[in-house]
């Protein structure tokens, strides 16, 4: 499974556009990448996922480049309730989720 | 459509105590998963179930089992209960397929297992 990494934590203000960005060089060809959101006592709830190119939901979009060894989460307007972990998770053909230690993102009014 | 529902919420054991939880799938959703959360640890799989049939399990001893029943519901055991075991478990169901990441898991609200 690849591996990812993630800043350990961000911080912005309620309005602002906030871009987490994911490393994961060693992605395999059929891998996925996958980003889930956790707030504090709750299980992580899926946010997006994408193969290539770019993702667009009602929440996020997501960024992935050609070569696909990164990606980049893109939450538009923050607000204080976007306060929590946000993991990126690769891999395929996987009947496990394999998270790392996520970024904790910190919005202040 | 119902979400995925972990039973108990909260428990507290003693030490060398046994506890089974339970987690009830979306309907439709053949696959279940556990995790275990800590703080220091983070989100750690312990293993997947789909169609009653155990296909992956994660780097968790034997005293950490599970099973899954014909109408996908599943159990988690810990037998031999240690301090270290204190944790948020989390169950997650998801459709599964080939391509199991194509496919998106969704997490119950965890049962808070402390022990004494």
């Amino acid at each position: 499974l690849a591996k990812t990494t993630q800043p350990i934590s961000m911080d912005s203000y309620e309005g602002q556009e906030v871009n987490i960005t994911c490393s994961h060089n060693n992605i395999a060809t059929n891998d996925y990448i996958t980003w889930y959101q956790q707030f504090p006592s709750q299980g992580p709830r899926f946010i997006i996922q994408g193969y290539k190119t770019k993702v667009t939901n009602e929440v996020a979009s997501l960024f992935i480049p050609a070569d696909r060894k990164s990606s980049t989460l893109s939450l538009p307007r923050v607000s204080l309730s976007d306060t929590a972990v946000y993991y990126c998770l690769v891999g395929t053909n996987t009947d496990k989720l394999i998270f790392g230690t996520g970024t904790r993102l910190q919005v202040f009014p | 459509k119902a979400g995925v529902t972990q039973t108990p919420r909260y428990l507290i054991k003693t030490r060398g105590q046994q506890v089974t939880l339970s987690c009830s799938p979306i309907s439709g959703h053949r696959s279940v998963s556990w995790y275990q959360q800590t703080p220091g640890q983070g989100l750690q799989f312990l293993f997947e179930y789909f169609s009653e049939t155990q296909r992956n399990k994660g780097n968790f001893p034997g005293r950490f089992s599970g099973r899954q029943f014909s109408n996908s519901r599943s159990e988690m055991n810990v037998s031999t209960l240690e301090l270290g075991d204190s944790a948020l478990y989390l169950c997650a169901s998801s459709l599964a397929g080939d391509r199991i990441n194509s496919y998106e898991q969704y997490f119950g609200p965890g049962t808070r297992l402390t022990v004494t």
